[in-house]
């Protein structure tokens, strides 16, 4: 099982709708869960971070934790042409020492067709 | 505020060559940590210093190194270049030391193509 999986569509949704990225991590420590987008081409870039269970919302975006069943999700709302991007789920796994190494899914990628 | 910087933005380079990469970090931050992404893939760890010292290393070969200098500015180091690392090589800063709540903003990247 790797560490931090997500499916890699794409997801086609139509413009309006909710998308609704799904992301499950495999370490019950993890304490730290981040959503990223990357633009074709471009560097990740950091939308939203959750760190206890339930909901966190900012604006269009909506980001769910269940620590329980190790998931952690991201709602968009009225989905835009614009938000058609790969979204990258991230967790700061814990390791010996008590460190922490952020470890990311490969990432899923978002068509919002108008 | 300027965010991450790195440099520099594309490199083409032969097998067996060596590479080195650079980063300064939004003003302010003090960590900074180092990723190769491939394509289709998420980013995968390499470094991540604090304060100068190395706090975390991902399961990559004795061929890549880094160091962090006094003014948080950091680079990336690879030696005996494979066709394999061919690669966007992401750079990215924390205002906060390495622990469980620990943001990451990245810099734009340095695509490294190995002929």
């Amino acid at each position: 099982q790797k560490e931090v999986e997500q499916n890699s569509g794409p997801l086609s949704v139509p413009e309006g709708a909710i998308a609704s990225l799904n992301c499950t991590y495999s370490d019950r420590g993890s304490q730290s869960f981040f959503w990223y987008r990357q633009y074709s081409g471009k560097s990740p870039e950091l939308i939203m971070s959750i760190y206890s269970n339930g909901d966190k919302e900012d604006g269009r975006f909506t980001a769910q934790l269940n620590k329980a069943s190790q998931y952690v999700s991201l709602l968009i709302r009225d989905s835009q042409p614009s938000d058609s991007a790969t979204y990258l789920c991230a967790v700061n796994l814990p390791r010996a020492g008590g460190s922490y190494i952020p470890t990311f899914g490969r990432g899923t990628s978002l068509i919002v067709h108008p | 505020d300027a965010g991450v910087t790195q440099s520099p933005t594309h490199l083409i380079k032969t097998r067996g060559q060596q590479v080195t990469l650079r980063c300064s970090p939004i003003s302010g931050h003090k960590s900074v940590s180092w990723y190769q992404q491939v394509l289709g893939q998420g980013p995968q760890f390499i470094f991540q210093y604090y304060e100068k010292e190395e706090r975390g290393r991902g399961n990559f070969p004795d061929r890549f190194s880094a160091r962090q200098f006094p003014n948080y500015s950091s680079e990336l180091n690879v030696n005996a270049l494979l066709l394999g690392d061919s690669a966007l090589y992401l750079c990215a800063s924390s205002n906060l030391p390495p622990g469980s709540s620990y943001e990451q903003y990245f810099g734009p990247g340095t695509r490294l193509t190995v002929t």
